[in-house]
């Protein structure tokens, strides 16, 4: 059965510095997903990621995938209180009929002033 | 537009009732999901259309019946509702059937089974 497996699983950090969410999966596979949610609110995705060295930035976030070391990670540059949020990640298993995605547990992020 | 919509929002529903939760995207997709979330917990796939027709099911009760009736709409069918069953509903679609493609997410419908 496939894990995932994210930590954190809480985080919270000052405004203005740095920090690594790490997503770890069980199986071979290259195609990682990264999902922001806000309470109460669905997921937004942040990052695609299609192949070994992978690597995405948007704005103060970078994603990554070693999928040798079925790793993935999420860095967070300079914190702000708007990134306050769950980030998820999640594993796709599915074969070419459909996507089948593994969720991580979450990182509830805080971001303090 | 980049956009997947749930109706309804909030629904409050006994043990003995039928209901439906509605999901419709525009964007063309041509896979459709819908998960379960319980509270700070992540998403639970449970069923996933490919073409109209169902590919996955993960081995979800029989309480909730999916349909796709055309390429846009996708709903859920409730019935005999447990309150453990209370969760936010979430539906989702992606443009292609093999990987490498997003999930868009819905807003998604909060469940209260009574």
């Amino acid at each position: 059965e496939l894990k995932v497996e994210q930590n954190p699983l809480f985080l919270s950090m000052q405004e203005g510095k740095n920090y690594t969410i790490y997503c770890n999966y069980s199986t071979t596979s290259d195609r990682l997903y990264w999902y922001r949610q806000d309470p109460g609110k669905s997921l937004e995705s942040l990052f695609v990621l299609l192949s070994n060295g992978a690597v995405k930035q948007e704005g103060r976030l970078m994603a990554s995938l070693d999928t040798k070391a079925r790793l993935s990670t999420l860095h967070i540059t300079a914190a702000v209180h708007d990134l306050s949020a769950t980030y998820f990640c999640a594993v796709d298993t599915g074969n070419q009929g459909a996507q089948k995605l593994v969720f991580g547990q979450g990182t509830r992020l805080t971001i303090n002033p | 537009d980049t956009e997947v919509t749930q109706t309804p929002k909030h629904l409050v529903m006994g043990m003995t009732n039928k209901k439906s939760l509605k999901c419709e995207q525009h964007m063309g997709h041509r896979a459709m999901y819908w998960y379960k979330q319980k509270a700070k917990k992540p998403p639970e796939l449970m069923f996933v259309y490919s073409y109209e027709k169902l590919s996955i099911n993960e081995s979800v009760p029989s309480r909730f019946s999916p349909e796709c009736p055309n390429s846009s709409l996708l709903n859920l069918h409730l019935h005999a509702l447990q309150p453990e069953d209370s969760a936010l509903y979430l539906c989702a679609s992606s443009q292609g059937l093999a990987g490498g493609h997003e999930q868009y997410f819905g807003p998604g419908t909060r469940l209260t089974v009574t």
